[in-house]
């Protein structure tokens, strides 16, 4: 089955710590993003990517890092410079060029500080 | 700045109860509308896909509509497994924008057996 997978399903990490959210998807999509939601809103974009070893910053940024290394991977990480990471973080991807196609998303990863 | 606003927060419907979901968007240059359907604890899933004000596209017991400057998605005669969170999202034009969508917090619906 061709689809986006997420793991792990459940993340707790203590201040401090560095955490990395996978993300892969078998769909042969060019283009993959992260976005994170609260409770009771909608999602806002992270960081995106259109192609393999090139990266776009999002409207929330700060505090994330992310790599592009395969077409198939891209791995989000939560460093502690981010000062409000509980969140549910989803992934999602889309065919480019044709950058009109809509976006398939994973499962999400929810993430929670102790 | 592109923006998506849903109205209402919230929607309680008796089952059969047929009502209508409001997407209003402000953008620089439309490329496409999105609805998704998202239950609690998952990822959205697609729906619909809009690209030019007067198209109209169905599934089941949704209708999608748009216009220049807002989307409807009419819900007839709804079953509580309708119950979900609706998310509206447009995709602009602009070169800078690349394939990154703008999201709205979504209008919770509830639907009573």
């Amino acid at each position: 089955d061709g689809g986006i997978t997420q793991s792990p399903k459940y993340l707790f990490r203590k201040e401090g710590q560095n955490v990395t959210l996978s993300c892969e998807q078998n769909l042969n999509h060019d283009a993959m993003y992260w976005y994170r939601q609260d409770p009771g809103q909608g999602l806002r974009l992270i960081y995106y990517s259109q192609i393999v070893n090139d990266f776009q910053k999002g409207d929330i940024a700060e505090g994330y890092s992310v790599s592009r290394e395969k077409k198939e991977s891209f791995p989000l990480t939560v460093t502690s410079a981010q000062k409000n990471p509980t969140a549910f973080y989803l992934c999602a991807s889309s065919i480019y060029p044709l950058a009109w196609n809509e976006q398939f998303f994973g499962p999400g990863t929810r993430l929670t500080v102790l | 700045e592109d923006q998506v606003t849903q109205s209402p927060e919230a929607l309680r419907l008796q089952e059969g109860e047929s009502s209508s979901l409001n997407c209003s968007y402000t953008v620089s240059g439309l490329r496409g509308l999105f609805w998704y359907r998202q239950d609690p604890g998952k990822g959205p899933e697609f729906l619909f896909t809009l690209y030019s004000a007067g198209e109209e596209k169905e599934k089941e017991r949704l209708k999608a509509t748009l216009t220049k400057k807002e989307s409807f998605l009419h819900i007839t005669a709804p079953k509580p497994e309708d119950s979900a969170t609706y998310l509206c999202a447009v995709q602009a034009k602009t070169e800078t924008s690349g394939s990154r969508l703008t999201f709205g917090e979504g209008t919770q619906l509830t639907v009573n057996p």
